[in-house]
């Protein structure tokens, strides 16, 4: 099995950048994805694979990734950006199982 | 435009099993360049991947509801469907259905999500 950490809440001043993390060993060979959930909603993916976007995300969400740590990056975090954010990747068996981090509350001050 | 709905009672009673649907529209759930999963989220907490299944019928569980779970699949109908036993009150959850890509190359994402619905294990 695979376990993902991330930081329960982040803040960060409006304009401003900020950088979500998700750790695990399973990151050291494979992808993470990232998605955004606003309260009530669906999550939406924001970023996957070594970094793409789907249609419509903005151009200030990154992904980057190092060891065992995968990154979101907000750059000029606007109002809008205040949710939840998950990651998501491989079990570390390799096997076509998934898990997801426990989500960090991004506060937009 | 691919949307995917899911469909259940939103009231199912302990020890019993809980039945859901996803109705694919707008594409076909026998494409293979997709699986189709299902996800949940108790009030108040994160995410859980429950399990995904693959056009042809080939399945994959979360380790941790295995036991428990049954995912199947309707290419006739589009639709796939998720059943879970024995449940109880920690089942009580939002569930999501969701298109999920998955490459090779480790392109994995879940890119497409239905509304969720509510589930409530109480008598």
């Amino acid at each position: 099995s695979s376990e993902l950490t991330q930081d329960p809440a982040v803040s960060v001043a409006l304009g401003q950048t900020v950088r979500i993390t998700c750790q695990g060993d399973s990151l050291r060979s494979y992808y993470a994805s990232w998605y955004q959930q606003k309260p009530g909603q669906a999550p939406v993916l924001v970023i996957y694979g070594k970094n793409n976007r789907p249609s419509g995300i903005p151009d200030r969400f990154s992904g980057s990734s190092s060891g065992n740590t995968a990154s979101l990056t907000i750059t000029g975090a606007q109002a809008e950006d205040e949710a939840d954010y998950y990651c998501n990747s491989r079990d570390s068996s390799g096997n076509h199982l998934r898990v997801f981090g426990g989500g960090t509350k991004l506060t937009v001050l | 435009q691919l949307q995917l709905q899911e469909s259940g009672p939103g009231l199912v009673k302990p020890s019993e099993t809980l039945s859901l649907t996803c109705t694919v529209s707008g594409g076909s759930i026998s494409s293979s360049s997709y699986y189709w999963g299902w996800i949940r989220q108790p009030p108040g907490k994160g995410l859980e991947w429950i399990g995904s299944i693959y056009y042809s019928g080939s399945t994959y569980y979360n380790p941790s509801l295995k036991s428990r779970v049954t995912i199947s699949v309707d290419t006739s109908k589009n639709q796939f469907s998720l059943k879970l036993s024995s449940v109880t009150a920690a089942d009580t959850a939002v569930y999501y259905c969701a298109r999920e890509v998955s490459t090779v190359t480790g392109l994995d994402a879940f890119d497409i999500w239905g509304q969720g619905t509510m589930v409530t294990v109480s008598s």
